[in-house]
């Protein structure tokens, strides 16, 4: 079936680099996800990258995609306060109906 | 546009009593779904929809029930809420993907939530 998993917490220094990491079980994946939850409230996307690329860079925001372990790994370059949230990973199913498959969350802590 | 509307923000419930959490979208998607936060377990799907008469469940249906009568709409039933229901409860609407077409990524948006407690 399909399943993906994240590492719950990973705690940086502001200025730091942040690296969250996903594994994912659908080789059929077309889409890979990465949404963020701030305190209180829903998830927005940060950004995605299509099965074919094996990276996306936007702005401090660098998406490494290893299709052949099926892992996905999301950098966020000189990490600051705010960038503390929950950060999920999300596959496409490889059904039609847009159903999204998510990871457990990964807590990222930045301390100052 | 509003984006995806949830209500109530928040909810306790006793042991036994039934509500509706609501959701609305004005996007015109026609993918319509609810899921469940739970801490360290990510995002549970409990029931999704395709279209307005088109329902089918996700990965935690018991206990829960929707109806899609507009694609606008898409209710959340709880027919006797459990302690084991308390959780933070998200809508999320998006396109739907095309027949052949597999090259168009799609964004789910999400409502703030619903937080509900069953005591």
């Amino acid at each position: 079936g399909e399943d993906v998993e994240q590492s719950l917490f990973l705690s940086v220094r502001e200025g730091d680099s942040s690296v969250i990491n996903c594994t994912y079980t659908d080789s059929s994946s077309t889409y890979l996800y990465w949404y963020k939850q701030e305190p209180g409230a829903g998830l927005q996307l940060l950004t995605y990258i299509f099965s074919n690329m094996d990276m996306k860079q936007d702005q401090r925001l660098t998406v490494l995609l290893n299709k052949k372990d099926k892992h996905l790994s999301l950098r966020i370059a000189d990490t600051q306060t705010g960038d503390s949230a929950i950060y999920f990973c999300a596959e496409r199913g490889s059904s039609n109906t847009g159903k999204l498959i998510f990871g457990q969350g990964t807590t990222l802590q930045v301390k100052p | 546009n509003a984006g995806v509307t949830q209500t109530p923000k928040f909810q306790v419930l006793k042991t036994g009593q039934s509500m509706t959490l609501q959701c609305a979208q004005d996007m015109n998607h026609e993918y319509m779904s609810w899921y469940r936060q739970d801490p360290g377990m990510g995002l549970r799907l409990i029931h999704y929809s395709v279209g307005a008469g088109i329902t089918d469940q996700g990965e935690v249906p018991n206990g829960y029930n929707v109806s899609r009568s507009t694609t606008e709409d898409f209710p959340l039933r709880l027919l006797s809420a459990a302690p084991s229901q308390t959780s933070v409860y998200f809508c999320a609407s998006s396109y739907i993907l095309l027949a052949g077409d597999r090259e168009t990524p799609y964004e789910q948006y999400f409502g703030p939530g619903t937080r509900l407690t069953v005591t």
